[in-house]
């Protein structure tokens, strides 16, 4: 069975970082491009980042774009999302998502980990 | 960016009933389209990938379809445990947007 486990969240002052972590098995975590999604509270879906297999391509929102950084280790069968000058929009639960190998559909979530940014 | 207009935004239906929601997108998306359903406290569920194929393990009471700018999803008969949100995600271009959702509830 898959598992997607994430760590990290918390409550942050704004200005502040953060660094989430995502524990993935029960799959070839190298073989499967990886997303972080968002969802702020009472609010819809928001993707925030993409990662490559080899972690050589990553995309990401604008929104997030020169604060946020997403990195994996494939030894590890771990992804991260570096998370600086965070801002009280940032507010959400993080979710760790993989993507299938053949589709790149998003087919397995974690069940997301809360970051709050307020002083 | 591509946006992703659901319609309607709220739903209220009977089990039994038949059901579709409309996702349009602002430019032509092909047929990268997926479909989620979201219960409070959950995580996402992947209901439809590629608009219109079922991803494993859910029920035939739900189909897709559609193509370019516009997409529906189904349900056929609902059952109590279908009453959720339901947002759709295109996979187009970056950036990956979604809908706006739409909660289906009990009438």
């Amino acid at each position: 069975e898959v598992q997607v486990v994430e760590s990290g969240g918390g409550l942050v002052q704004p200005g502040g970082s953060l660094r989430l972590s995502c524990a993935v098995s029960g799959l070839t975590f190298s073989s499967h491009w990886m997303s972080w999604v968002r969802q702020a509270p009472g609010k819809g879906l928001e993707w925030v980042a993409n990662i490559k297999e080899g972690g050589s391509e990553k995309y990401y929102v604008d929104s997030v774009k020169g604060r946020f950084t997403v990195s994996r280790d494939n030894a590890k069968n771990s992804l991260y999302l570096q998370m600086n000058s965070l801002r009280a929009e940032d507010t959400a639960v993080y979710y760790c998502v993989s993507r299938d190998a053949k589709t790149h559909y998003m087919d397995v979530w974690g069940k997301g980990t809360t970051v709050t940014v307020s002083s | 960016d591509i946006q992703l207009t659901q319609s309607p935004s709220f739903l209220s239906a009977s089990v039994g009933d038949r059901v579709t929601i409309t996702c349009r997108a602002s430019q032509d998306i092909s047929r990268f389209l997926a479909w989620y359903q979201q219960k409070p406290g959950e995580a996402p569920k992947l209901l439809i990938y590629a608009t219109s194929t079922l991803q494993s393990g859910v029920p035939s009471r739900f189909s897709g379809s559609g193509s370019g700018t516009e997409f529906t999803l189904t349900i056929s008969s609902l059952q109590p445990e279908d009453f959720a949100t339901y947002y759709c995600q295109q996979l187009n271009s970056f950036p990956i947007t979604f809908g706006q959702g739409t909660r289906l509830e009990i009438k």
